[in-house]
């Protein structure tokens, strides 16, 4: 079975930083892209960053490109999220997904992880 | 950027009817769109991809439709479970993926 889990999330101040990470098994993570999509409370779903497989080919939404770095680990089947000069509108729940191929949908969805900037 | 626009915002149904939803996007993505499931407090759930492919285990009361810049998402016979948000989402013309507003499915 696949399994996302999000860890990192809490409060921090603007300007601040924080780790999140996304710890996957039940599949083969070195395989398979992976995002972070992100969900502002009482809104909708929000696409942050994107990396493949072998961490070759890394996008960003505009809004979060020089704050935030994505990266992962293929030994440790772990993804994470460098987000650093943290502002108000940065607060959000963050989801980990699993794509399917290169630039798709997003098939697995962790539980997500709370971030609140205050 | 493809701005995906998501109507009605909310559809009110009866238990046992059908609801119809729909998605625009402001250029073509081709048929590379999702729809997306999420209940209160829950992450969302793949429900179609590749604008009309059921996701494993979505059941057959679900079926979407369209290409291009139009796409609809048909509940056939609304159930109890199916009440909550659902987002469409393109990934044919990105970065960055984007997602529709969402429309909520409530109970009439």
């Amino acid at each position: 079975e696949v399994q996302l889990v999000e860890s990192g999330g809490g409060l921090v101040k603007p300007g601040g930083s924080l780790r999140l990470s996304c710890a996957a098994s039940g599949f083969t993570f070195s395989s398979y892209s992976m995002n972070w999509v992100r969900q502002a409370p009482g809104k909708g779903l929000e696409w942050v960053s994107s990396i493949s497989s072998s961490s070759r080919y890394i996008y960003y939404r505009d809004s979060v490109k020089g704050r935030f770095t994505i990266s992962r680990d293929n030994a440790k089947s772990s993804l994470y999220l460098q987000m650093n000069s943290l502002r108000a509108e940065d607060t959000a729940v963050y989801y980990c997904g699993r794509e399917v191929g290169t630039g798709s949908y997003i098939e697995h969805w962790g539980q997500g992880t709370l971030v609140t900037v205050s | 950027e493809v701005v995906m626009t998501q109507s009605p915002a909310t559809l009110s149904v009866s238990p046992g009817e059908r609801g119809t939803l729909s998605c625009r996007a402001s250029q073509s993505v081709s048929s590379d769109l999702a729809w997306y499931q999420q209940k209160p407090g829950q992450a969302p759930r793949l429900l179609i991809y590749d604008a009309s492919t059921r996701a494993t285990g979505v059941p057959a009361r679900f079926s979407a439709s369209g290409s291009g810049t139009e796409f609809t998402l048909t509940i056939s016979s609304l159930q109890s479970e199916d009440f909550a948000v659902y987002y469409c989402q393109q990934y044919g013309n990105w970065p960055p993926k984007t997602f529709g507003q969402g429309t909520k499915v409530e109970i009439k």
